[in-house]
């Protein structure tokens, strides 16, 4: 079974840092483009960052540039988010996602983020 | 970035009716290639996102044949044919065009 699980969120006070870390399971890791989104409470859908298959390319939202890093280790299948300078509209569930928009579309089931003082 | 509008907000659906929800963006989503880089997804209470319907028309593994998308350019739809009470939830369209890929705001559906 092809699976995608999050971990490494919680509390943290406005300045401070987190990593998610996102492993994955029943499926080649290195073959994928891989993607965070992030749903605010009761909000909608916002696209977050993107990687490359082998990590040499990455993207991100401007609300994020600068404090956020993307990276991932494909010998161990796990797709990373470094979180810096965490504000408080960053409190969200983050979702590790597969070839997000294609046909191999596959989501986690999501980490909680709050920031809150 | 592109800006994306669905219609309606929300609606309600007797069992075996059809529904039907509308995107559109603010710029187009076609490519070269003759794709519409355009995505549906559902997201039921509790849950994370599903893949509906990607490049525009294309049903996602396992997705009922009584879903389908159309359109190009820059307005699609996306349609059931006859709701049926575990189609509830949040349906999201979502451009994969250029980044920063954007999501429209949400159609809640639900089953009277």
């Amino acid at each position: 079974e092809e699976q995608l699980v999050e971990s490494g969120g919680g509390l943290v006070q406005p300045g401070g840092s987190l990593r998610l870390s996102c492993v994955a399971s029943g499926f080649t890791f290195s073959n994928y483009w891989m993607h965070w989104v992030r749903q605010g409470p009761g909000q909608g859908l916002v696209w977050v960052s993107h990687i490359q298959r082998d990590g040499s390319f990455t993207d991100y939202a401007d609300s994020v540039k600068g404090r956020f890093t993307i990276s991932r280790d494909n010998a161990k299948s796990t797709l990373y988010l470094q979180m810096n300078s965490l504000r408080v509209e960053d409190s969200a569930i983050y979702y590790c996602v597969r070839d997000l928009w294609g046909r191999e579309d596959h989501w986690g089931q999501g980490t909680l983020v709050t920031v809150s003082s | 970035d592109i800006v994306m509008t669905q219609s309606p907000f929300s609606l309600a659906v007797t069992p075996g009716e059809p529904a039907s929800i509308s995107c559109k963006s603010s710029q187009s989503l076609l490519r070269s290639n003759g794709r519409n880089y355009l995505a549906w997804y559902l997201q039921k209470p509790g849950q994370s996102p599903q893949l509906l319907i990607y490049v525009g028309s294309n049903r996602a593994s396992g997705v009922p044949d009584r879903f389908s998308g159309s359109g190009a350019g820059t307005d699609f739809t996306l349609k059931i044919s006859r709701v049926e009470a575990e189609d509830a939830g949040v349906y999201y369209c979502l451009q994969g065009q250029q980044t920063p890929f954007t999501f429209g705001q949400g159609t809640k559906l639900e089953i009277k």
